[in-house]
Order: structure tokens, then C-alpha cells, then sequence
């Protein structure tokens, strides 16, 4: 079974350009979680997808973060206008199903996104 | 507010050692309680979940510990060994119910054992 795979793996941009994160979550998997972490600091959730549904988006920092899921497969994270403070590295997490207690997270590797 | 705190930042210990890393949280709702680890160039990955119902969980050389009365939980690596060098991160998650499917992180701990 492949796992959660996340395109770019690096990404490098200048401060007012907008970048596309894109996150494949295991197939089958209805749950896609994205989570933030900056340098030093706790790994943060930003948003909860429930197949093309977002269920929970009180993580996002702002505005100019939008995340969509296509069909329910995979999903996308664009930043526009990118600022300083967007720089991090960007986790997906998918998990199977939904109202599972438990509810393992798989992650992906992360997109490293640096703004200068 | 930092709803889950994990200590140390870091830790070194020696091959055949106990690494002991340490988290604390704040919200009694929370009711599932995983590690993750993580190697470089890879994405945290599940080691070992505890729920509060139970005092202690062990998988092979991997123990957490749960204290619900404290609100804290550790996990223990016996015989640490190099291979366990990896950033351990705890975290929390409530019962789902609506929105509640979202793991809070504690900050992380870089453990390197050193043969």
C-alpha cells in the first residue's frame, strides 16, 4: 500500500508569490488532516478534510491559505500572497475512515516551504 | 496556550540506555494519546498510542506510561539503541465527535543515542 506522498518536497519562493502544496492521501482514506510545523515550535494543525468536505478549518492562519480536495482524493494547499511567517514545513495526514475512534494519522514526508 | 508540553527538547544517551521523554497536557477531554517518531527526511510516523482507560502500554522496547490524575504521559525506549536517533513528538487527540479529529503536538524531542 502506497503511503501519503506530498509534491514539492522543497519549495523556495519570494515574499508576495503564491505557492501550491499538493498532498495523494493513502486510497481509501476519507480523512486528509494538513498540519504546519515552523522551526522550533509544535507540529500545528491547519484543517480536516472528510472526503471533499472540510470539517474542521480553525487552524488556518489567515486568509490567504486556501485548501481544497478534488473528488475527495487529493487535496491542495495554496498560499497567496506568501509572507515570511508561511515558512515551514507543510504535513498531510490521511486516516481511513471516518468516526474511527482511534483514528491512526499516516503522514506524508512534507513539503519544506521557505519564503524569502 | 500550548495545550500539550513536552520535555526534554532534546536528549543524549548512551547504546543499551533508557530515554525517557516526558508531555503534560492541559484539556481532560482529550482522550487518545499517540507517539510519533520521526528521521529526517521522512514524515512523523505512529510508534505507540495509549488511551486513559489504561495505565501503561508496552510494544517490545517501547512503554508509555499514563498518569490521568497528573495529566501526564511519558514514553520509556529500553536498551535504546542508534537506530532509535529520531525526533520523538507526543500528542493529543479528543473524542471525535464533529470536528474534534486533530492531533495536538507537543513541541518535539531530538534523541540521539550514541554508541
Amino acid at each position: 500500500e502506497a503511503g501519503v506522498t506530498q509534491f514539492p518536497s522543497h519549495s523556495v519562493i519570494e515574499k508576495g508569490q503564491t505557492v501550491t502544496l499538493r498532498c495523494d492521501p493513502i486510497s481509501g482514506h476519507d480523512n486528509l488532516y494538513w498540519y504546519r510545523r515552523v522551526m522550533g515550535k509544535e507540529i500545528k494543525f491547519l484543517l480536516h478534510f472528510v472526503k471533499e468536505s472540510k470539517q474542521d478549518e480553525s487552524g488556518m492562519p489567515n486568509n490567504r491559505f486556501l485548501a481544497e480536495r478534488t473528488g475527495g482524493t487529493y487535496s491542495t494547499l495554496k498560499v497567496q500572497p506568501a509572507e515570511l511567517e508561511d515558512s515551514g514545513v507543510y504535513f498531510c495526514a490521511s486516516s481511513r475512515v471516518v468516526g474511527d475512534r482511534g483514528g491512526t494519522q499516516y503522514f506524508g514526508p512534507g513539503t519544506r516551504l521557505t519564503v524569502l | 496556550q500550548q495545550q500539550v508540553k513536552q520535555s526534554p527538547q532534546s536528549l543524549i544517551v548512551q547504546k543499551g540506555g533508557i530515554s525517557i521523554i516526558n508531555c503534560a497536557y492541559e484539556n481532560t477531554a482529550f482522550d487518545y494519546f499517540p507517539w510519533y517518531q520521526q528521521f529526517p527526511g521522512k514524515g512523523p510516523a505512529l510508534l505507540i498510542a495509549i488511551r486513559p482507560d489504561v495505565s501503561e502500554k508496552k510494544e517490545g522496547r517501547f512503554t508509555i506510561s499514563f498518569n490521568k490524575s497528573a495529566k501526564q504521559f511519558s514514553l520509556h525506549i529500553m536498551d535504546s539503541q542508534p537506530g532509535d536517533s529520531a525526533t520523538y513528538f507526543c500528542a493529543a487527540k479528543g473524542a471525535y465527535g464533529g470536528s474534534q479529529g486533530n492531533l495536538i503536538f507537543g513541541k518535539g524531542t531530538k534523541l540521539s543515542v550514541k554508541p
